[in-house]
């Protein structure tokens, strides 16, 4: 059963850049065909899809956030990792990792808790 | 960018049966996932393909798709069903390739 836990700073200021980790334990990030994904919910509101990483280094972002995000893999941690830049207030949310179940349209089977990251002055 | 359409709330009473709709363009031409999600708590796969029922959701759920609206129904519903429940699609060829719904928060009177 693959496991998924985050990190991160959870107090941020504005204009900062926001690194988050999703350490993967039962699982590995070399592993071919899951999406390494990203999805946070901002207070009181839903699910929204920041971006993911395919194997062989594809990536793809949400477009409201593409010039400002990053996902990357390290597999020598079996880690995965969101960078967002020039955070605001807006950016305040709970993020989560997450895994797909393989396959062609896949659901997103394995969650981390999600951690919440707060910005303000 | 495709839109999946939720209404924000129903509300049933213990032991009838909820629907929770997601309307899309030809949403049943795709493959919906629903996932619930209670307070404070990491959401949580119920259905997959549209009618798929993971191990350990209980056989009061399932799921169908067709035409715009894909439905999530959930029989003899118990105080424990009370949460946010999300449908969610891939669109292939867009810059958004992951949508999620807006969300539906399902009360038990």
């Amino acid at each position: 059963q693959v496991q998924l836990q985050e990190s991160g700073p959870g107090l941020m200021k504005p204009s900062e850049t926001l690194s988050l980790t999703c350490t993967v334990s039962a699982g590995s990030v070399s592993s071919p065909n899951y999406y390494w994904t990203w999805i946070r919910q901002r207070p009181g509101k839903g699910l929204e899809w920041i971006g993911y990483f395919y194997h062989s280094g594809y990536t793809d972002y949400n477009p409201s956030l593409k010039s400002r995000v990053t996902i990357s893999v390290d597999t020598s941690k079996n880690q995965f990792s969101l960078t967002l830049s020039s955070v605001t207030a807006a950016d305040t949310a709970i993020y989560y990792c997450a895994r797909d179940s393989g396959g062609s349209y896949p659901s997103f089977d394995y969650w981390g808790q999600g951690t919440l990251v707060t910005v303000s002055s | 960018s495709y839109v999946l359409t939720q209404s924000p709330s129903v509300s049933v009473a213990p032991g009838k049966t909820a629907k929770i709709t997601c309307g899309g363009n030809n949403i049943g031409g795709k493959t919906v996932h629903w996932y619930q999600q209670k307070p404070g708590q990491a959401p949580v796969l119920v259905i997959s393909y549209d009618r798929v029922r993971p191990s350990g959701i209980p056989e009061r759920f399932s799921g169908s798709s067709s035409g715009n609206t894909a439905t999530l129904a959930i029989s003899r519903v118990e105080a424990g069903d009370e949460a946010d429940y999300y449908c969610q699609v891939w669109v292939s060829g867009t810059d958004h390739p992951v949508v999620f719904g807006g969300g539906t928060k399902l009360t038990v009177l």
